[in-house]
């Protein structure tokens, strides 16, 4: 049970490359998210999957795009990147108990744009 | 508008004493949940502990429990017998109850001294 991964751990990129973080989870949560963290700050939510099927914009979303692949998998696409997207990403899930919406999260992508 | 306030950029505490991390919170859902998460120097977000609005008693996890104040919209987290490896950012966040938007404050560094 390995919980949330996220590949790659780290990325480097250029201003204007395009990437795709993955997310997956094998503890079949219906809802799944993605935060970027700053420093300094608290997570920012930049889009969630309620369900499988859907996907909703967050607090953050412009310069993203997400993919809810299957139950499993969430992808984060940024199309054309910018020094400002430099953060720290985390994928997150969460399955209601008792209308509790724990969410468990993954290790964190750290991505630098340059 | 929602809004999650941790007043303390760092906190100081002895091993084996007891820490209280303060958050305040601000919100118009009618019922919500409160959660403190945790994250160690290697990056990961750890829950430890989590409070609906509707709960009679405190929350206890542990060594954790969450003093809920509820007319004074405060949520502190209470650490007692600190130990070296309660080192870390800690994290108050909140959310709409079986809702998607969890907004986190900027966070409490604790440091524990020997």
């Amino acid at each position: 049970n390995a919980g949330v991964t996220q590949t790659p751990k780290f990325q480097v990129l250029k201003t204007g490359q395009s990437m795709t973080l993955q997310c997956a989870q094998d503890m079949n949560h219906n809802s799944m998210y993605w935060y970027r963290q700053d420093p300094g700050m608290g997570l920012r939510l930049i889009y969630y999957s309620a369900s499988e099927g859907t996907t909703d914009k967050g607090e953050v979303p412009n310069g993203y795009n997400v993919s809810r692949l299957n139950k499993r998998e969430f992808s984060l696409r940024l199309e054309s990147a910018a020094p400002s997207q430099t953060s720290v990403y985390f994928c997150a899930s969460s399955e209601a108990k008792a209308y509790q919406e724990t969410q468990y999260f993954g290790p964190g992508t750290r991505l630098l744009v340059l | 508008a929602q809004k999650i306030t941790q007043t303390q950029p760092g906190m100081f505490v002895q091993e084996k004493e007891a820490v209280t991390l303060d958050c305040t919170y601000d919100t118009s859902d009618p019922s919500y949940g409160l959660f403190w998460y945790k994250q160690p120097s290697s990056g990961e977000m750890i829950f430890l502990i989590y409070q609906g609005s509707y709960d009679q008693q405190n929350a206890t996890e542990g060594r954790y429990s969450l003093n809920f104040q509820k007319a004074r919209k405060s949520a502190n987290l209470v650490i007692s017998a600190s130990q070296l490896g309660d080192s870390a950012m800690y994290f108050c966040a909140m959310g709409p109850t079986g809702g998607f938007k969890t907004i986190f404050g900027a966070g409490t560094r604790l440091f524990v001294k020997a």
